[in-house]
């Protein structure tokens, strides 16, 4: 299957500084990604989506200049964590649709990324 | 809010065959049903989708019921790298919600 890569794996930061977090399509074209955040142990929540070439759609109690998302190409998208506090550590996932056409299309995921915010 | 509901946890011999039910009575006819699950501190992995008909890949079959209210996901032998949470999604297009899934246990 189409295979996204997502880096870094894990980092741990100061509270107050920026994290920035890579979402890459390695074979494929994506027009679109999502960026998920996952508490421990609860379900998948997301974010926002993000849209090549236009501003990000973020969900309702997201906030939008917290959690910048710049989706600069058709195979890369960065969430960049501002003025990150302890209360932003989780793990975030990404992901993109490929494969078949847009009523079967299939998300593939990241291996997350999971922030700790001293 | 998801629009299935599945068991919390399951256990499940290994080597035997694991059946994960899901239910979607509130299914919308063009809606596809798709599984993926999830090991710890990993993103989650496709495993199967389907519409109406029943589908097999080399991970597990999908079974859907004639009025696809329900499905079942099998994993025909599972092992024990199986153990995972297991997310049943309903969903027409790109918009994907994760319910808090089925947390398959494989014992040994």
């Amino acid at each position: 299957g189409a295979v996204v890569s997502q880096h870094p794996s894990r980092v741990i930061c100061k509270s107050g500084t920026s994290v920035k977090i890579e979402c890459r399509s390695l074979d494929f074209q994506a027009t679109t990604m999502f960026w998920y955040r996952q508490f421990p142990k609860q379900s998948l929540m997301l974010m926002a989506t993000s849209n090549e070439g236009s501003k990000a759609t973020y969900e309702q109690g997201v906030e939008k200049d917290k959690f910048l998302i710049n989706h600069a190409s058709l195979t890369l998208s960065t969430l960049t964590v501002t003025s990150a506090h302890p209360e932003d550590s989780s793990f975030y996932i990404c992901s993109a649709p490929s494969g078949g056409g847009f009523l079967r299309e299939k998300l593939f995921f990241g291996s997350g990324t999971q922030l700790s915010v001293l | 809010d998801a629009k299935t509901t599945q068991p919390t946890s399951m256990d499940c011999a290994e080597g035997r065959a694991a059946n994960l039910p899901c239910n979607h009575s509130t299914i919308s006819g063009n809606e596809y049903v798709y599984w993926y699950r999830q090991i710890h501190s990993q993103g989650p992995q496709y495993i199967i989708h389907g519409l109406k008909n029943n589908e097999t890949n080399e991970m597990a079959s999908l079974i859907i019921t004639e009025d696809r209210k329900s499905s079942t996901l099998i994993l025909p032998h599972a092992t024990l790298r199986d153990t995972a949470v297991y997310y049943c999604i309903v969903t027409y297009g790109q918009n994907f919600v994760f319910g808090p899934g089925t947390r398959l246990s494989v014992l040994p």
